[in-house]
């Protein structure tokens, strides 16, 4: 089982919906990176955040310490979020990575 | 502030040759952290280094080196190279470490043929 989980793997949604991508860990962390991959291998970092909540325009991160869960949710999204979204947790001094929630979104 | 540099963006090499990728990270970011990306394995941590020391190291065989200058600017070797090593390479900076925020280059994408 990996040590980070994301689901779902691939999501497809309409302009304005609503998406939610979640991750969970097993391992201890002290904290917690989404990423955006566009195509041809740019990554971005979006959130970085070891509790609670943080928002940055449409997107919005949380994280629940006691859970080991995290989710990230676009509001209103639109075509130029299609992207892939990586989750990576910050244990034992390295980042340890999901597989990555590969997002399309239709006009 | 100009961004976290890598050269070159694209190679191709032969199997059992070595390879050297760089790195320049923003300034004044004293941290510099190389991944590989493949589809089969995703995203994993080779190496930090911090101030001219390697901080960590992640699961991959000692064909796989690096280091870090006075400048913060790093290179990443990997010798006698294998199929299995073609990737895309990325390197990242930040301030402090890899438990704070990561910039990331644009990647090396290396072939091995």
């Amino acid at each position: 089982k990996n040590e980070v989980e994301q689901s779902p793997q691939n999501l497809t949604a309409q302009e304005g919906e609503f998406i939610t991508i979640n991750c969970s860990y097993s391992v201890g962390i002290s904290a917690l990176h989404w990423l955006q991959q566009h195509p041809g291998g740019g990554i971005v970092s979006l959130f970085m955040l070891s509790s609670g909540k943080k928002k940055h325009g449409r997107l919005i991160a949380t994280i629940n310490i006691q859970e080991k869960h995290s989710s990230l949710h676009i509001t209103a999204s639109h075509p130029r979020d299609s992207a892939v979204y990586i989750c990576a947790v910050y244990n034992t001094d390295k980042l340890i990575f999901g597989t990555g929630t590969r997002l399309q979104v239709f006009p | 502030k100009a961004g976290v540099t890598q050269t070159p963006r694209y190679l191709i090499k032969t199997r059992g040759q070595q390879v050297t990728l760089s790195c320049s990270p923003i300034s004044g970011h004293r941290s510099v952290s190389w991944y590989q990306q493949t589809p089969g394995q995703g995203l994993q941590f080779l190496f930090e280094y911090f101030s001219e020391t390697q901080r960590n190291k992640g699961n991959f065989p000692g064909r796989f080196s690096g280091r870090q200058f006075s400048n913060s600017r790093s290179e990443m070797n990997v010798s006698t190279l294998e199929l299995g090593d073609s990737a895309l390479y990325l390197c990242a900076s930040s301030l402090q470490g890899t438990s704070f925020e990561q910039y990331f280059g644009p990647g090396t994408r290396l072939t091995v043929t």
